[in-house]
C-alpha cells in the first residue's frame, strides 16, 4: 500500500514564525503535492513538484515556500506564518504518467 | 481550462436510501475524472476513477458514478446509505496526460441519519 505521512497531526504556531510541514512518501513516487482546506472552499494546489529540487507554483503560493532535496521528502515552508494561514494542509504524491494522487493525513495548523 | 462544480454543499439521506451526489466538470480536453472520499479527522481516499475506459464506473464501498459527456456530469451514487458513508466527498478533473494537476470541487458532505 502507498503510504504518505506527514510529520504533524496538529500545530499550534505564533505570527511571524517560520513554520516547517514535511511530507514524505514511500512509493518512490516522482510527483508530490501541497494542498491547503478550508471549509466551503475544497482543496486547493499551493506547490507541486515533479522531480527532485524542481517545483512549480500551483494555484496559492503567496506566502508559502517548498524544498524537494529527496525524491521521497517535500517539505511546506511558511516563511513568517500568518493568521490567514490557519487551516488543514494535505500532502499527496503519485507516480509518473498517472493521475491518481495518494493522500497523508493532513496537519490542521493554527496560527495564533 | 479545468473546472469541477459540485451541487449541494451538505447532501442528507436516510439509512438505506439512495445517495447521489452530483458533479459537473468543465474541461477543453477529454477528462479524466475522480471521487475521493474524506472521513473525520483523515486524509482523502480515492473511490474511483473514470480514465475514457466504461463510462460506468465502478468504485469502492457500493459506490460507482457514470461518466455522461453530453451533460458533462460525473454523479456520484450509492443504491443503500450506510451510517459509516457520513463523510465528505470530492470530485476532481484532470487533464489525461500523467503530468497535469488534479482540479477539486468545493465538497458535499453526506449526512446518514438512522
Amino acid at each position: 500500500d502507498v503510504k504518505v505521512t506527514q510529520s504533524s497531526r496538529y500545530l499550534v504556531k505564533r505570527t511571524g514564525e517560520k513554520v516547517f510541514l514535511e511530507c514524505v512518501q514511500d512509493m518512490d513516487h516522482e510527483n508530490m503535492f501541497w494542498y491547503r482546506q478550508d471549509p466551503g472552499l475544497g482543496l486547493r494546489l499551493i506547490y507541486f513538484s515533479y522531480d527532485v529540487k524542481m517545483k512549480e507554483k500551483g494555484d496559492i503560493p503567496e506566502g508559502y515556500s517548498v524544498s524537494r532535496e529527496k525524491k521521497e521528502r517535500f517539505s511546506l515552508i511558511l516563511e513568517s506564518a500568518s493568521t490567514n494561514q490557519t487551516s488543514m494542509y494535505l500532502c499527496a504524491s503519485s507516480s509518473l504518467g498517472t493521475d491518481t494522487q495518494y493522500f497523508g493525513p493532513g496537519t490542521r495548523l493554527t496560527v495564533l | 481550462a479545468q473546472s469541477v462544480t459540485q451541487l449541494g454543499s451538505h447532501v442528507s439521506v436516510s439509512e438505506g436510501a439512495l445517495v447521489l451526489l452530483r458533479c459537473n466538470y468543465s474541461s477543453s480536453v477529454p477528462p479524466y475524472l475522480f471521487w475521493y472520499v474524506q472521513y473525520p479527522n483523515q486524509g482523502l481516499q480515492l473511490l474511483l476513477k473514470y480514465t475514457s475506459a466504461a463510462t460506468l464506473v465502478k468504485g469502492i464501498n457500493g459506490f460507482e458514478a457514470e461518466f455522461k459527456k453530453s451533460e458533462t456530469s460525473f454523479h456520484l451514487t450509492k443504491p443503500s446509505a450506510h451510517m459509516s458513508d457520513a463523510a465528505e466527498y470530492f470530485c476532481a478533473v484532470t487533464m489525461n496526460s500523467g503530468y497535469s494537476t488534479l482540479t477539486f470541487g468545493k465538497g458535499t458532505m453526506l449526512l446518514v441519519s438512522p
